[in-house]
This record gives structure tokens, C-alpha cells and sequence, in this order.
């Protein structure tokens, strides 16, 4: 079964500073990764998908992800943190759900706090 | 265009009292499911629809009903409300070929059970 595993439940940055969050998956095929954002009182949006057709994604609002197989590892970073990058991060896998469906497995979550 | 539309936002359940989330989309999305969220957990699936008559159950199913009779909405039922099922609900939808390419959602409802 796909999974995903996210590395810290909360990270502080500095505003200005490097965002590092973590995710690893764990499957059988080769998967098809997401990152979504969840800000104070909202759903979840995508932030960036990882499908196959390039190791490094870029999203929206400057963030960007790298597939590496070899670490088993789908990181979502951004080089500058803003005030307004302050949320909750999830990482995704998509699983098979039934008979050619499928459904988004979701990491526990990253609450991201940037510190002015 | 709104959307994926939940309601109500917020509820106050006593326990064994039973109470509909409403999903509406207008999207035309086949793909419809409901997640809840607790804090630290991330989210599971409770159900899921590929599309209008057709649903089947996710991760965490026991206690919940859906129906699907139109593509548009995907109402979630709960039966007799216990102190387990106190979260916060979201409604997604997708579109494409086998679904879960990209999920659109709702605002979600926050619910408590007392």
C-alpha cells in the first residue's frame, strides 16, 4: 500500500529563510506525489504534483518539490519564507481506491510558523 | 462558480443525535469524497463516489452513510453521533480518468459531539 510520511509536526523559519519540509513515501510503483496547503479555517489546495514527467516541480507561490528515488523523498522547499507562507502542509500519494479509482492518502501534516 | 459548497460550517451534536453534511459541487466532477480531519492525524477517507448511484467505503467508514443521486451532490449521514466522530469534515471533488489527480475542496464543517 502507498503511504506517506512527513518528518516534524511543526517548523519555525525565519521570514526570509530557507523552507525545508519533509515528506517520504513509501510504494511498490512508481507513485504519483503531491503537496497540498491548508491555511487557518480553509480546505486544502495544491501546492504541486509530482507525475513523473520531471524530478524537480514547481507550484504556486514560489515553492517547489524534488523527486529522488533513490532517498525515497519528496521535499517541498521555497528559498525565501513570507509571512503569508504561515500554514499547515500535507504530502499526498495517490492510491489505488477501487476497481480504476483512486483516492489521496495523506501524510499527518507540517504546520509551517514564520517568525518576522 | 462556487465550487464545492459545504454546510453548514459549524454543528453541536448531543450524542446519539443524527445530523446530514451537505456536499454540492458545480464542477461536474465524477469523482466525490469526504475526509475528516483531526488535529495531528492529517486526513482520512470515509467514502468515496466515482459517480451519480455508485459509492463505496474508505478508510474509516463505521458510522457513516453517503448516497450520491446526482453527480452534483454527496451528502454524508450520521446515524447516532458519538464523541469519536467530533472532527472537522471536507468534501473534495475530481475530475480525469480514475480521479485523484487533483482535488478541489470544500471549506469543510466543523463538528462536535457532546
Amino acid at each position: 500500500a502507498q503511504s506517506v510520511t512527513q518528518l516534524g509536526s511543526h517548523v519555525s523559519v525565519s521570514e526570509g529563510a530557507l523552507v525545508l519540509l519533509r515528506c517520504n513515501y513509501s510504494s511498490s510503483v512508481p507513485p504519483y506525489l503531491f503537496w497540498y496547503v491548508q491555511y487557518p479555517n480553509q480546505g486544502l489546495q495544491l501546492l504541486l504534483k509530482y507525475t513523473s514527467a520531471a524530478t524537480l516541480v514547481k507550484g504556486i507561490n514560489g515553492f517547489e518539490a524534488e523527486f529522488k528515488k533513490s532517498e525515497t523523498s519528496f521535499h517541498l522547499t521555497k528559498p525565501s519564507a513570507h509571512m503569508s507562507d504561515a500554514a499547515e502542509y500535507f504530502c499526498a500519494v495517490k492510491a489505488q481506491a477501487g476497481a480504476g479509482s483512486y483516492q489521496l492518502t495523506f501524510g499527518k501534516g507540517t504546520k509551517l510558523s514564520v517568525i518576522p | 462558480n462556487a465550487g464545492v459548497t459545504q454546510t453548514p460550517k459549524f454543528r453541536i451534536l448531543k450524542i446519539g443525535q443524527s445530523m446530514t453534511l451537505q456536499c454540492t459541487q458545480d464542477m461536474n466532477h465524477n469523482y466525490m469524497y469526504w475526509y475528516r480531519q483531526d488535529p495531528g492525524m492529517g486526513l482520512k477517507l470515509i467514502y468515496y463516489s466515482v459517480g451519480a448511484g455508485i459509492t463505496d467505503k474508505g478508510e474509516v467508514p463505521n458510522g457513516y452513510n453517503v448516497s450520491r443521486s446526482t453527480t452534483e451532490d454527496f451528502p454524508l449521514r450520521l446515524e447516532l453521533a458519538a464523541p469519536s466522530q467530533t472532527s472537522v469534515y471536507f468534501c473534495a471533488t475530481s475530475g480525469g480518468t480514475g480521479g485523484a489527480e487533483k482535488l478541489f475542496f470544500g471549506s469543510g464543517t466543523q463538528l462536535s459531539v457532546l
